[in-house]
């Protein structure tokens, strides 16, 4: 059961680099989601799809772009690499919002920018 | 605005003694409640949801939440800790967006 796979697990960047982190689920989840967590902060939403073709903002959307052309892929792209960015991202997905469905978690991706 | 606090940023807890995990909350409407747990270099799991209905919330590995509505919290419990229960742990209410608002977190400390 692979479930939600986040890839890479680790990377690091320097100041204006850029990078796309990647999500793909195989639940058939419409709603997917890119979180940032930072240290005692809790998680903090970036962006989230509630279908293939449709993203919107969330929380903390600035400096991140996404896309979502098939169920189940939805990457983060990062266009250029600040130091605020150092993170923890997690990619979750979910199977209905409004029926309080649980949300399934990738392990993350640890991300460093130098 | 919908919003959740999780007051301790600890808990250390003997193992085989009782454990509280607090998390108290504000919504507009009725609250929708999450527990979930983290465990080091791994992503959230989910351990249990108060929607309606019962005060008393069964979950995941043994844990129960308490949902009071007069107080408005949503502490998490288990019984007889393990050392193994170590991780840290989330609380979460759902918005009107039905995007869930996250706690800042408790760690959680089992001590043998």
């Amino acid at each position: 059961n692979a479930g939600v796979t986040q890839t890479p697990k680790f990377r690091i960047l320097k100041i204006g680099q850029s990078m796309t982190l990647q999500c793909t689920q195989d639940m058939n989840h419409n709603y997917m989601y890119w979180y940032r967590q930072d240290p005692g902060m809790g998680l903090k939403l970036i962006y989230y799809s509630v279908g293939a073709g449709i993203t919107d903002k969330g929380e903390v959307p600035n400096g991140y772009n996404v896309s979502r052309s098939t169920t189940e892929d939805f990457p983060l792209r990062l266009e250029l690499a600040a130091p605020s960015q150092t993170s923890v991202y997690f990619c979750a997905s979910t199977k209905s919002l409004r029926d309080n469905q649980p949300q399934h978690f990738g392990d993350g991706t640890r991300l460093s920018i130098l | 605005a919908q919003s959740v606090a999780q007051p301790e940023d600890q808990v250390n807890v003997a193992e085989g003694n009782p454990l509280t995990v607090k998390c108290t909350y504000s919504v507009s409407g009725n609250p929708y409640l999450f527990w979930y747990v983290q465990y080091p270099n791994r992503g959230l799991q989910f351990l249990l949801k108060y929607i309606t209905g019962d005060n008393l919330v069964k979950g995941s590995y043994g844990f129960e939440a308490e949902f009071n509505k007069s107080q408005t919290s949503f502490h998490l419990k288990k019984p007889s800790a393990l050392v193994s229960d170590s991780a840290l742990y989330f609380c979460a209410v759902r918005d009107g967006n039905y995007q869930l608002i996250w706690g800042a977190g408790t760690k959680l400390i089992i001590k043998p």
